[in-house]
């Protein structure tokens, strides 16, 4: 379904810089979960919130259920960033994720 | 850390074929999910389950099956494979009470000519 709009599509980074995806949610969600999809086709569990901020390293990610948005921030990107990363949302009164589309980064020398 | 596993993780088959995907948890979850992903998309859920003998239908059940034996296996079946289920397959689970978090599988790749 369209509940999860990501943003942008594609994103290209130089080593040392940093910017932010966001996803936009057209209901209330209970939480949010950040992830990357690294070159082996992997899925690596980012973040996991149902509130506020997490930060983990260069990584930081906010949620907010009242405004129906969510931020993944990447400071100091690094070449192995690279890859394409996913917001999900669970919808309240349902135990599902809905994905966003994808953003795929590209960090480069 | 939970664990989430799946085989095959790569499957070629032909048009017209019988497949069987499997997904193993090891961690007492309640909820079991398989989702298939393509280029452009983020995962889309096709069926998903909250206990042994449970089924639920997602958002692209269209041309598979799945079963769920045992809390710890859920299974995915494709009986007459197309090429439009060439895809990277996922399979997560979660515990389904007082959080949400899903956690996922290392994907099977199949591919049907």
């Amino acid at each position: 379904g369209d509940q999860v709009e990501q943003s942008p599509s594609a994103l290209s980074l130089h080593e040392g810089t940093g910017s932010a995806l966001r996803c936009n949610f057209t209901t209330t969600m209970r939480a949010v979960q950040w992830f990357r999809k690294n070159s082996r086709g992997s899925l690596i569990n980012l973040f996991y919130l149902a509130s506020g901020t997490k930060e983990n390293g260069r990584l930081k990610s906010a949620f907010d259920s009242k405004e129906r948005y969510s931020t993944l921030h990447i400071r100091d990107a690094q070449l192995e960033d690279s890859g394409t990363y996913f917001c999900a949302a669970v919808m309240s009164n349902y135990n599902v994720l809905y994905f966003g589309s994808g953003t795929k980064l590209t960090v480069e020398p | 850390e939970a664990a989430v596993t799946q085989s095959p993780r790569n499957k070629v088959t032909v048009t017209g074929g019988n497949v069987t995907l499997s997904c193993r948890q090891t961690n007492s979850h309640n909820y079991m999910y398989w989702y298939r992903q393509d280029t452009g998309h983020g995962l889309r859920l096709i069926h998903y389950s909250y206990g042994a003998g449970n089924l639920q239908i997602g958002d692209v059940p269209d041309g598979y099956k799945a079963t769920r034996t045992t809390q710890e296996d859920f299974f995915l079946l494709l009986e007459l494979a197309s090429p439009s289920q060439t895809s990277l397959y996922f399979c997560a689970s979660s515990t389904g009470t007082g959080g949400y978090e899903q956690y996922f599988g290392p994907g099977t790749r199949l591919t049907v000519l």
